[in-house]
């Protein structure tokens, strides 16, 4: 079974602060996707990110940044120089080959930036 | 290119109602899904498809059946609403395997009471 676990409940940043959200991951498939949604106040579920099991490099959008270490089963996600509009929710998830796709969500990080 | 729409936004229903919610695809994936959000739980999985004429119960099935007929529809059925399924619903489709991103409809805020 798969499990994702976003032990940040709820930030809160000054705008221009960095902020990082956690998320590890557990699962015993060697092939494995791991992605993160962003959510904002609207309510809608937006994807940022998807990476696979094997392709470790760091990627860099923008402002946004993502860290993904296998040896800490860890996939987290930075924001640069935060923005009001950056307030939201995030979900890490995590998907394994074969058995319908389904993705297992974490249960997300709110994420509050202040002027 | 719409995406992923549903029907309707929001609905209260009475206990012991039912209802049918309505997720339309116009991206042309074989795969479709059902989520649940709740306050503090993420998004958990009712019901998934992986093509037209295919069903199957994900983490959260009770109380929940679905079909689907065509490729780009997948409908979500309640048949005795409970106070317990009051929650946000998610529709979601991706093109075929694990590798391929989920695509989110707006979502439908249901309540029962």
């Amino acid at each position: 079974a798969q499990k994702v676990t976003q032990a940040q409940t709820e930030i809160s940043v000054v705008e221009k602060e960095d902020v990082t959200l956690d998320c590890v991951y557990e699962t015993r498939d060697t092939t494995y996707y791991l992605f993160w949604y962003k959510q904002p106040p609207s309510g809608e579920l937006v994807f940022l990110i998807r990476r696979n099991s094997f392709d470790e490099q760091n990627e860099i959008s923008g402002r946004y940044s993502w860290n993904f270490q296998k040896s800490t089963s860890s996939f987290n996600f930075t924001i640069t120089a935060s923005q009001v509009v950056d307030s939201a929710v995030y979900f890490c998830a995590l998907s394994v080959e074969g058995g319908g796709n389904k993705l297992t969500f974490g249960t997300g990080t709110q994420l509050k930036v202040e002027l | 290119n719409a995406g992923v729409t549903q029907t309707p936004k929001f609905r209260v229903l009475k206990t012991g109602q039912s209802m049918t919610l309505l997720c339309a695809q116009d991206m042309n994936h074989e795969y479709m899904y059902w989520y649940r959000q709740d306050p503090g739980m993420g998004l958990r999985l009712i019901h998934y498809s992986v093509g037209e004429g295919t069903t199957a119960k994900g983490e959260v099935p009770d109380g929940y059946n679905v079909s689907r007929l065509k490729k780009q529809n997948f409908l979500l059925g309640l048949e005795s609403a409970a106070p317990s399924q009051t929650s946000v619903y998610f529709c979601a489709s991706s093109y075929l395997s694990g590798r391929d991103t989920q695509y989110f409809g707006p979502g439908t805020r249901l309540t029962v009471l």
